[in-house]
């Protein structure tokens, strides 16, 4: 099993600074394997990035991803008030499908 | 617009079953698998398998093999999940998600909105 270790576990910043969220896999995966989700309180999880770095449909630019190999990275270039909620990564390299314990960005 | 819509809230006791739905609209329902996900209070996202609609396959996650059963009816665009022997840590909200595959890459999108299970005595 594939295991996603996402740090850090909670960012404390305020609306307008950057946010640098990491998910480091336990192994090698494609990066076409990796996406991002964001998810609210009381709201399923919503797709923000796919493939690593291509951003899903309505998705603004201000969100980004990068990385390969075992070492991924989701940024957030300036944070708006929508923005503050929980960011999970996922793998689709292989079976069991794993996602990461999440982190929770906040407002400082 | 591609929607999963999911059955409402459920309150069971240790040791029953429930089976939650999920309707499919907007799309071509035996496209796409279904996948299962479940989310515990407070906790994060747990994988718990997937049902081909088209052909009825399903492939579960270990922790759930015996205890889940995932299956769909085709005339009505819904897929299902079962699980049974209901204990207090299946306490949880319990999600669908369609798979999308555009080679080489993979997602889940759309999600249905949830169903939380509770379990207790």
């Amino acid at each position: 099993e594939i295991v996603l270790t996402q740090s850090p576990g909670t960012l404390s910043l305020s609306p307008g600074e950057r946010a640098t969220l990491s998910c480091r896999a336990s192994q090698s995966i494609s990066s076409s394997h990796l996406a991002w989700y964001q998810q609210k309180p009381g709201q399923a999880p919503r797709l923000l990035i796919y493939g690593a770095s291509s951003r899903a449909t309505g998705i603004p630019d201000r969100f980004s991803g990068s990385g390969s190999g075992t070492d991924f990275t989701l940024t957030i270039s300036r944070l708006e008030p929508e923005d503050f909620a929980v960011y999970y990564c996922q793998q689709f390299g292989s079976s069991p499908l794993t996602f990461g314990g999440g982190t929770k960005v906040e407002i400082k | 617009q591609v929607q999963l819509v999911q059955s409402g809230a459920e309150v069971k006791k240790p040791g029953a079953s429930v089976k939650v739905s999920c309707k499919a609209s907007g799309y071509a329902f035996t496209a796409y698998f279904v996948h299962w996900v479940r989310q515990a209070p407070g906790q994060g996202l747990e994988w718990m398998g997937w049902i081909n609609p088209n052909s009825g396959g399903t492939n579960y996650a270990q922790k759930f093999q015996g205890r889940v059963t995932m299956t769909s009816d085709t005339s009505i665009s819904t897929a299902y999940m079962e699980l049974s022997r209901l204990t207090s840590d299946d306490t949880a909200v319990y999600y669908c998600a369609r798979i999308v595959l555009f080679s080489p890459a993979v997602w889940f999108d759309p999600w249905g909105q949830g169903t939380l299970v509770t379990v207790s005595s």
